[in-house]
């Protein structure tokens, strides 16, 4: 089975920090993704990564950057923290692009942001 | 990507046959249609998805319409853990649309 763990189940911040959040596949996947989720809202991609040092803005990039160092890992950076960035916080893994291959999610990352 | 079209709830009982509708008119030739699951607190699970012909795998079936503008989601017989709110999805690319989904509720 398709693991994808992200590093922290809750995590609270102020505004202003720097946030990291790490997200970890270990079955080979070439693409990498972030969502984050707000009710009313459904999932919005936020930057996806089709292969080791690519990146793609995905519909809400602003007040975010990513970096995928190595193809099993897949970090997203809150450069700046603020209120409005409190979400939950999901990563996900494909096989392959166009939509053939399923996306396999991890338990998402619930942030605070005071 | 295309959109669908959900309704908001359903109630099914337990060990009866769930069967979830979606509605995605505008989908195009290339695009898939998906089937997710979450439960409160967790990531969304991947159930199934089908391109033109009927799919099955040990969760559910998945039947999609000649003209594939609609598809329904069957889950055989359902327990109370299948509880979740189910998302049907048309995905062409690498973005999936989630939108709201379907509360289906599993009653004892």
């Amino acid at each position: 089975d398709v693991k994808v763990t992200q590093s922290s189940r809750y995590l609270v911040k102020r505004t202003g920090e720097k946030v990291f959040l790490e997200c970890v596949q270990d079955m080979d996947h070439e693409n990498m993704f972030w969502y984050r989720q707000d009710p009313g809202l459904g999932l919005r991609l936020i930057y996806f990564s089709y292969d080791v040092k690519m990146k793609e803005k995905g519909d809400i990039p602003e007040g975010y950057s990513v970096s995928r160092e190595k193809k099993e890992r897949f970090s997203l950076i809150l450069e700046s923290a603020s209120t409005n960035q409190t979400s939950m916080y999901l990563c996900a893994s494909s096989l392959s692009t166009g939509g053939t291959q399923p996306q396999h999610f991890g338990d998402g990352t619930r942030l605070s942001i005071l | 990507d295309a959109k669908t079209t959900q309704p908001t709830s359903m109630d099914c009982a337990e060990g009866r046959a769930a069967n979830l509708p979606c509605n995605h008119s505008t989908i195009s030739g290339n695009e898939y249609v998906y089937w997710y699951r979450q439960i409160h607190s967790q990531g969304p699970q991947y159930i199934i998805h089908g391109l033109k012909n009927n799919e099955t795998n040990e969760m559910a079936s998945l039947i999609i319409t000649e003209d594939r503008k609609s598809s329904t989601l069957i889950l055989p017989h359902a327990t109370l853990r299948d509880t979740a709110v189910y998302y049907c999805i048309v995905a062409g690319a690498n973005n999936l649309f989630f939108g709201t989904g379907t509360r289906l509720t599993v009653i004892p």
